[in-house]
């Protein structure tokens, strides 16, 4: 069965460093998105994309995010200087054809800021 | 605004059990209503869903959920519980629009007792 697979399962970094999220969506997917999921707290939309560009983004997801589909199989989060209350769960998910189509989970990278 | 509660943080049952997870939504229009599982350290996973139709769903590994637009509920039901369904509990909701979000309630641990 098609899944989302994410890289890395986990990412340790230093305050004010850049990361970057990778995740490969399933194949014929057209639509993806970015969660996020603080240690014992509720997952939260961060951005959906679309056709090359964003769709919706939530309040959290502000200036420092940014999200990128580089070729035809990667979908990125790019977080340009990482704060500690960036250490989080975040979870990559696609969906085939958006609205209320499924949306597929992939395991998830921990981010640790020290 | 769209918004989910899930009103049990924790539920504790005997294996062989039978299992209710309550799960209340505000939404202006029809719903889509989902229930994910996420075990721990793992990703999520979708149980079921609602979009439209019969209210009464079936799931993976035995789950059902009822959708009563009347009381704004979309409860998760299992007959007999098994240990292996210790687990993170999401109820959730999304959108009709494109590329649109899930909003996802906070979640119910479920421990079962043996």
């Amino acid at each position: 069965e098609p899944e989302v697979t994410q890289t890395p399962s986990h990412q340790v970094t230093q305050m004010g460093q850049e990361v970057i999220l990778r995740c490969v969506p399933i194949s014929n997917h057209l639509y993806f998105y970015w969660y996020r999921q603080i240690l014992g707290q509720k997952v939260e939309f961060l951005v959906s994309f679309y056709n090359n560009e964003i769709s919706e983004k939530s309040e959290i997801f502000d200036d420092q995010f940014s999200v990128e589909r580089p070729d035809g199989s990667n979908f990125t989060l790019k977080i340009r200087s990482t704060k500690l209350e960036d250490s989080a769960m975040y979870f990559c998910a696609s969906s085939g054809s958006g609205g209320a189509d499924t949306q597929y989970f992939g395991p998830g990278t921990r981010l640790t800021v020290l | 605004a769209q918004s989910v509660t899930q009103p049990d943080i924790h539920i504790t049952v005997s294996e062989g059990a039978s299992l209710e997870l309550r799960c209340n939504y505000s939404y202006g229009a029809t719903p889509y209503l989902f229930w994910y599982v996420q075990s721990p350290g793992q990703g999520l996973q979708l149980l079921l869903k609602y979009f439209s139709g019969d209210t009464l769903v079936q799931g993976i590994k035995g789950f059902e959920a009822e959708f009563k637009r009347s009381q704004s509920s979309f409860n998760l039901r299992k007959p007999s519980v098994h240990w292996s369904d210790a687990a993170e509990y999401f109820c959730a909701v999304g959108a009709e629009s494109s590329a649109s979000k899930i909003i996802f309630g906070s979640g119910t641990r479920l421990s079962i007792r043996p």
